[in-house]
């Protein structure tokens, strides 16, 4: 157990909504990254968290956005769902953003896009 | 070219074999070595890092870095059916970001 939660485990959407996926870092990690894993892949970075603010992001559209709360917990938003985000949906906590932060994962959200 | 590449497998050895994992990269930048282990449907849990070249060993598991040709391989000893799981190297892109850079993952199958 990493200590690292997200909700929901599973969930099921129609192309064109919204979706809000939560992530509760480990005690006294401040870091929190969101990755993406299609079926068959290694995840792929979509961004970095730290302190409240986005630092770092990856080849990801705007319509995937985030958010990090004062007790370091952390949202990802994907608007517009393509039936390419369909995926498992990764969230990583760590003791700081800086290179040589031990990067622990949660189990992830897995994501259905009809 | 991908920056990291692996070598997708499956990989079956009998129970008890030694197990030998590899992946390149391209990115001299990359300066920590990560290996996760992935078991189906679930998040990937943290095995073993090396910081630049050389070996570290954690138990059955022993991570080998070489800067000089790129290679990053991680070996399992005394391979067990437990060890049944999809095994992802991720070297860190440094910096303000420590940003993982996986390869695809090599499936493994240990058969009892």
């Amino acid at each position: 157990e990493t200590g690292v939660t997200q909700s929901p485990t599973h969930l099921i959407k129609t192309r064109g909504q919204q979706v809000t996926l939560r992530c509760s870092s480990q005690s006294g990690h401040n870091t929190v990254s969101w990755y993406q894993q299609a079926l068959g892949q290694g995840p792929q970075f979509i961004f970095q968290y730290y302190r409240e603010e986005e630092n770092g992001r990856g080849n990801f559209p705007p319509r995937f956005s985030g958010l990090q709360f004062p007790n370091y917990s952390s949202e990802l938003n994907v608007n517009a769902l393509e039936l390419d985000d369909s995926a498992l949906y990764l969230c990583a906590s760590s003791p700081g953003g800086g290179t040589g932060n031990t990067i622990y994962f949660g189990e992830g959200s897995w994501l259905t896009v009809v | 070219q991908k920056e990291v590449e692996q070598d997708p497998g499956p990989l079956s050895v009998p129970e008890g074999a030694i197990v030998s994992l590899n992946c390149t990269y391209s990115n001299s930048a990359f300066q920590y070595f990560m290996w996760y282990r992935q078991y189906s449907r679930k998040g990937p849990e943290l095995l073993t890092y090396t910081y630049s070249s050389g070996n570290k060993e954690d138990g059955r598991f022993t991570a080998q870095v070489d800067k000089s040709s790129k290679y990053i391989s991680l070996f399992i000893r005394d391979s067990q059916p437990s060890d049944s799981a999809t095994y992802l190297c991720a070297p860190e892109r440094g910096g303000a970001t420590n940003k993982l850079i996986f390869g695809t993952g090599t499936l493994l199958a240990v058969q009892p």
